[in-house]
């Protein structure tokens, strides 16, 4: 079975400043797909952005980017220029490539708080 | 197009009742997922159907029940309450094929047993 971890319950960061978060994940496939997702105080789940495991180049959307480490199964989250919006808990999530199936397994999330 | 929408938002039961909480996905989508997420356990995942049939259940009781109709709106069903079932209950959609198969998540149904 797979498994994610997020090691870092809690961070902080200044507005504008960038923070990085952790996330690393246990599995004996090759093949698989790689999300992050942020959960605001109002709990809709939202896609920040995603990695397929074959693809070696880092995935980015806008001022967030991925450091994929296939080798090290270390997937961790950077966000640039941070802003007040951007506090909310952060998820990351495995999901295997299967047959079709969706489901998703989630690592115990990082709080992000962002301060001015 | 309209979000992925459950009903009810907030839910109060007490120990050994029943509730069905339902989910209607994005208009297209033919995959719903369920999600319990509390403060001990985080995020697990409790089943998938995908046109109308149970494609992957996770590692919850027989009490916890799931039903997918044919216009893709599903509802899952949690009998003979208790009160570690607390919980936020996400639903997921998504297209439940092709390469990315993107989820796409509800607010979710705040579910308390007293």
């Amino acid at each position: 079975a797979q498994t994610v971890t997020q090691s870092q319950p809690e961070m902080s960061v200044q507005e504008a400043e960038t923070v990085t978060l952790s996330c690393t994940y246990d599995t004996s496939e090759s093949d698989y797909y790689l999300f992050w997702y942020k959960q605001p105080p109002s709990r809709q789940m939202i896609l920040v952005i995603r990695q397929e495991a074959y693809k070696q180049q880092n995935a980015t959307e806008n001022r967030f980017s991925v450091n994929f480490q296939k080798a090290a199964k270390s997937f961790s989250l950077k966000i640039s220029d941070s802003q007040l919006g951007d506090a909310a808990m952060y998820f990351c999530a495995y999901r295997s490539p299967t047959g079709t199936a969706s489901k998703l397994t989630f690592g115990t999330g990082t709080r992000l708080q962002v301060t001015l | 197009k309209a979000g992925v929408t459950q009903t009810p938002r907030y839910l109060i039961k007490t120990r050994g009742q029943q509730v069905t909480l339902s989910c209607s996905p994005i208009s297209g989508h033919r995959s719903v997922s369920w999600y319990q997420q509390t403060p001990g356990q985080g995020l697990q995942f409790l089943f998938e159907y995908f046109s109308e049939t149970q494609r992957n259940k996770g590692n919850f009781p027989g009490r916890f029940s799931g039903r997918q109709f044919s216009n893709s709106r599903s509802e899952m069903n949690v009998s003979t309450l208790e009160l570690g079932d607390s919980a936020l209950y996400l639903c997921a959609s998504s297209t439940g094929q092709g390469f990315y198969n993107e989820q796409f998540f509800g607010p979710g149904t705040r579910l308390t047993v007293l």
